[in-house]
Formats: structure tokens, sequence, C-alpha cells
């Protein structure tokens, strides 16, 4: 399927365990992105990545892994899940041409706990 | 850093104007856009403006003052449907392109 797509949908996971959450894209966009929402805080940036293997730190990356070993996907870990990342998680892309829009997958709600 | 301040809630009537206003505070200046975000759903683009003025598409329509640091989205005939969050995102200059949200202005409207 042509877009952005996450996975998965939902997740519960237990306190310290490892939890990896995936993201897709079939656009070849340049720049991917892992955001956070959370009530009274909206969106905020955990992590971001311009190319294949160039990533770089958000607003709020602590506790978070990334990597991106090719262009459509750009996997998000928890190393070791703690209850304030019970969040609903977005992936996005958009290309290198300022003017353009992201465009975001559908989300994963991820519990903790 | 960045500062983003959007109004929390809003509530209008339908087949109403309303008008969502978002002030910005960037280490330099290189797009704003809206977008728009339906409970449980991902955000959705709605506009984009770099330069002063007012961009209008359909019902929709957004306006920019880079100068005082300001922008609207203005949404016409409002509908049901229309009860959403909005999300206000500017994209500093320099480096990276990457843009900071606001934390969004939940729009109710009512029959």
């Amino acid at each position: 399927d042509a877009g952005i797509t996450q996975s998965p949908r939902y997740k519960i996971t237990e306190t310290g365990r490892q939890v990896t959450l995936m993201c897709h894209q079939t656009w070849s966009h340049s720049y991917m992105f892992w955001y956070r929402q959370d009530l009274g805080h909206g969106l905020r940036l955990i992590y971001y990545s311009a190319a294949a293997d160039i990533t770089d730190k958000g607003e709020v990356p602590d506790g978070y892994v990334v990597s991106r070993s090719k262009t459509e996907n750009f996997p998000l870990t928890l190393e070791s899940a703690t209850r304030s990342q019970t969040s609903v998680y977005f992936c996005a892309s958009s290309t290198f041409d300022t003017n353009t829009e992201a465009f975001f997958g559908q989300g994963t709600r991820l519990t903790v706990v | 850093g960045q500062n983003i301040d959007q109004p929390t809630e809003m509530t209008a009537t339908e087949g109403a104007i309303v008008q969502i206003n978002c002030t910005y505070q960037t280490s330099g200046f290189n797009g704003l856009f809206w977008y728009q975000q339906h409970a449980g759903e991902a955000p959705t683009f709605l506009s984009y403006n770099v330069l002063d003025g007012l961009e209008e598409k359909g019902r929709f329509s957004s306006f920019l003052s880079r100068s005082k640091g300001y922008s609207y989205l203005l949404l016409k005939e409002l509908q049901m449907k229309d009860s959403a969050s909005y999300l206000c995102a500017v994209r500093a200059s320099g480096g990276s392109y990457i843009p900071t949200f606001g934390r969004g202005t939940s729009l109710i409207v009512h029959p």
C-alpha cells in the first residue's frame, strides 16, 4: 500500500520491557520523524532522520533509540519502557523541500503498565 | 528555542465563521503550517504560509504576519465535521527543516 504505515496500532507492554514501533513509507521521502502526543503537550519530536544512516535527537529523546538503515523504514525502540512513555506515537515523513508538508502515519497507542 | 501559543479550546455554531490564532517566537522563520486532527486520527495538512498575507483554500483560509509573529486559520460555513483539533507548526530557519508544533486548539462545533 502506498503511503506511510505504522505497526502495531495498539500495544500494551510491561514496565522494563523493550518494545519497537515500526514505521514504513513508500514515497522515498528523505525526512522521517517520530513524535509523541500527550494531553496538554501536543506533538513533541522524539527523533528525526534526514536520510538513511543519519539520525538526530529531537525535544524528548531520552529512553528512545532509532535507526534508519533503509530510506523507507524508521523504527523507534523503547529500550526499557516506563509508565511515562505511555502515549500515542506518530511517525511522519516529508521531502527535503522546505515548502512541503509532513505526512503522518495513523499512530501507535502504547500503554505501559 | 521556539514558543508557539494557541488557545486550548474554542466553540462555534454550525454555519458560522471561526478564527483560530497562533502566535510564535522562533529563532528565524521558514514557514508556518496548519494541520487538522480528528480524535483518534493522524494530523492532516491544511495550509502553508511563508510570505505575509492570506492563503485561501475553499472554506479554509490562513493568514500570516511575520513581523508580528502571528497567524490565524479562518474556517467559514462551519460544519459538524470541522470539530477537531487544529495544530499550528512553525519551521525555524537555518539547519534542519523540522517543524515545531503548538499544543493545538480543540474546536467544538455545535448545532
